[in-house]
């Protein structure tokens, strides 16, 4: 699978849209790219995953480049409980499953 | 719909004990996996399971054991504990085909410590 690159940590005001980039330059053509949070310890939560067009649902909006070797995350209006790790990975679909491989993802805090 | 449960919630064990990890889902999911997340680390893949009586090893898979005789379970067993086991073990399954396959679901993790 191929490696993906984050800053450690970002800081955003609330309300206002948060950007999260990754580098992921080594991508294959089959292989998609998914964005995870983690909040405080819990259990990883899935937000999105595109292949090359730009996706949007009701948490978030994934920008992928033409080139596919880099994507943002975007939480529109971000609030005190978006604080948390996120993680891009990608990943391809093999043998009837995805094994995600985190890295250790970008820490967001999100501030008054 | 209960989702993906884990038990028990914490577990202490001394080096060389054994015990197993419950895992269960009730939304039908052929896929199921096991992942370790260690202090300030990203999860590491453990074991993974694409339906019932199929299993393949992971990233990490020395140390544990899993298998899979139903569509709902998927428990992992520690055969002789050890410290470098001490970790949060999480649990996910996920659809494996059509439009719902790429969001894998969470448990809310088991965490172990071994003295």
């Amino acid at each position: 699978d191929a490696k993906t690159t984050q800053p450690p940590s970002m800081d955003c005001a609330e309300g206002r849209a948060a950007n999260l980039p990754c580098n992921h330059s080594t991508i294959s053509g089959n292989e998609y790219v998914y964005w995870y949070r983690q909040i405080h310890s819990q259990g990883p939560q899935y937000i999105i995953h595109g292949l090359k067009n730009n996706e949007t649902n009701e948490m978030a909006s994934l920008i992928i480049t033409e080139d596919r070797k880099s994507s943002t995350l975007i939480l529109p209006h971000a609030t005190l409980r978006d604080t948390a790790v996120y993680y891009c990975i990608v990943s391809s679909l093999t043998g009837g499953g995805n094994k995600l491989t985190f890295g250790t993802g970008t820490q967001l805090k999100v501030e008054l | 719909n209960a989702g993906v449960t884990q038990t028990p919630k914490f577990q202490v064990l001394k080096t060389g004990q054994s015990m197993t990890l419950q895992c269960a889902q009730d939304m039908n999911h052929e896929y199921m996996s096991w992942y370790r997340q260690d202090p300030g680390m990203g999860l590491r893949l453990i074991h993974y399971s694409v339906g019932a009586g199929i299993t393949d090893q992971g990233e990490v898979p020395n140390g544990y054991n899993v298998s899979r005789s139903t569509t709902e379970d998927f428990p992992l067993r520690l055969l002789s504990a050890a410290p470098s086991q001490t970790s949060v073990y999480f649990c996910a399954s996920s659809y494996s085909t059509g439009s719902k396959w790429g969001e894998q679901f969470f448990g809310p993790g088991t965490r172990l410590t071994v003295l």
